[in-house]
């Protein structure tokens, strides 16, 4: 059936080291992917997104890695910082057959804490 | 621009009594989605409108569920009755098509659902 999941439900820092944030997807129809950061209270917040065409996207200070092959995303996020403390969610589209229409579903969620 | 707006923040109901969500989208935003987000995991779509009619409501427990879009914009999902397990944060976004890829989702911040 479909789901995305990701690795690790926590994952501790330095400020200022690299992180990376992993997730498995295992819809091999899925062809877009995004990343959402969730802070405490909010909704999710779009962060970077990666068409299934693609391996590698960047943005500021965050690069999403796509392996189709493995079914595997990551995200990774340079020089972190305490505002980048939250939770992370891989996410995936998938098109209807039929209209013109995706359905969004997300993973578990992995928890950054950014240690200072 | 003006994001998603929801209400109420906050609500605490005994089981078996009724509640309804408000979620006000993103003017223009002809697809709006209700996602419901236990603790500790991702969100799980419930239903997807595009402009008035349901696109998608496989997930949503019709027995006590039940979500409307009357006049393509603001949307309203109620529950009744309510269970503990409806226990969760209720978020509600929107994107300006239905693919969401073009223009991205953008999430509300969300109601959340006490149940005792």
């Amino acid at each position: 059936g479909e789901s995305v999941g990701l690795h690790l439900p926590t994952l501790s820092v330095q400020e200022g080291d690299n992180s990376i944030i992993n997730c498995a997807y295992s819809n091999s129809a899925s062809d877009y992917f995004i990343w959402y950061k969730q802070e405490s209270g909010k909704g999710p917040q779009f962060i970077i997104d990666i068409r299934s065409n693609m391996d590698k996207r960047q943005g500021q200070r965050v690069t999403v890695l796509l392996n189709k092959t493995v079914k595997h995303l990551s995200l990774q996020i340079a020089a972190t910082q305490p505002g980048d403390s939250a939770v992370y969610f891989c996410a995936e589209i998938t098109w209807w057959v039929s209209g013109n229409t995706g359905k969004l579903i997300f993973g578990q969620g992995t928890t950054l804490q950014v240690k200072p | 621009e003006a994001g998603v707006a929801q209400s109420p923040r906050y609500k605490i109901i005994e089981k078996r009594q009724s509640v309804a969500f408000w979620c006000n989208p993103i003017s223009g935003h002809a697809t709006l989605y209700w996602y419901q987000q236990i603790l500790g995991q991702g969100p799980k779509l419930l239903i997807q409108f595009q402009n008035n009619g349901v696109v998608d409501d496989s997930q949503l427990p019709k027995d006590r569920f039940s979500a409307e879009r009357l006049k393509g914009v603001d949307s309203t999902l109620k529950i009744q009755p309510a269970k503990l397990e409806d226990s969760a944060v209720y978020l509600c976004a929107s994107s300006l098509d239905g693919q969401g890829v073009l223009y991205g989702y953008t999430f509300g911040s969300g109601t959340r659902l006490t149940v005792v």
